[in-house]
């Protein structure tokens, strides 16, 4: 079963408004990561955070973790059309494998 | 830019057909993945390997096998296609100790 769970699964926006994406796991995580998917391609990564790190930023990219509700979520700031995408978290389990696990992706549209 | 490469991009072919697709990395990683994505964006681990000669199933079972004989190198193959494997398959690698994975951009296969 996958671990993370995105929220919602489709989010509309307009240019310059934040958007902000929930990710929920069930089980004790090693790190956590946000992916981004353009349209019929391949996923990039954006962000890593670890389980004993509780916020993070990159441009204009924030997430936060809290493990005791297991969640997790990244805030897009002023957003851009270039912004459309499909986001999806990922979790690795404690025990040193390291074998991403992903969510069910949540899916941006950022109007113009 | 990752260096990840998967060929082809697109393949239509007839039920019945053997297929091989086909993913290479020049970032000398030890850890490679293949993902089975559908339609409504889920990903789903379907083989993994930590190295040369090692290979596993992932979360979701496949008729599909793989092998890594060499780092760079994992292709998958189905023996006998059937329309129930047209789908997105993502192939990923990683380096040893994180799990921050880079993508290929996909192969789009259709069984017909």
């Amino acid at each position: 079963s996958q671990q993370g769970e995105e929220d919602p699964q489709a989010l509309s926006i307009q240019e310059g408004e934040n958007a902000t994406m929930n990710c929920s796991y069930k089980t004790s995580i090693n790190n956590l990561q946000w992916y981004r998917q353009n349209s019929g391609r391949g996923l990039v990564h954006l962000i890593l955070i670890r389980s004993n790190e509780r916020e993070k930023h990159s441009g204009r990219l924030r997430v936060t973790l809290d493990t005791s509700k297991k969640s997790s979520s990244l805030l897009i700031t002023a957003s851009r059309a270039a912004d459309t995408a499909s986001y999806f978290c990922a979790t690795d389990a404690p025990g040193g494998s390291y074998i991403p696990t992903f969510g069910r992706g949540t899916s941006l549209i950022v109007h113009p | 830019e990752a260096d990840i490469y998967q060929t082809p991009r697109y393949l239509v072919i007839g039920t019945g057909k053997k297929i091989t697709l086909e993913c290479s990395q020049t970032m000398g990683h030890d850890k490679m993945y293949w993902y089975q994505q559908d339609p409504g964006m889920e990903l789903h681990l379907i083989h993994y390997s930590y190295g040369v000669n090692s290979t596993e199933k992932g979360d979701l079972s496949s008729e599909s096998t793989v092998s890594r004989i060499r780092t760079e190198h994992f292709p998958l193959t189905l023996e006998s296609a059937r329309p129930s494997h047209t789908s997105q398959y993502l192939c990923a690698s990683s380096a040893a100790g994180t799990s921050e994975a880079f993508f290929g951009q996909g192969t789009r296969l259709t069984v017909v």
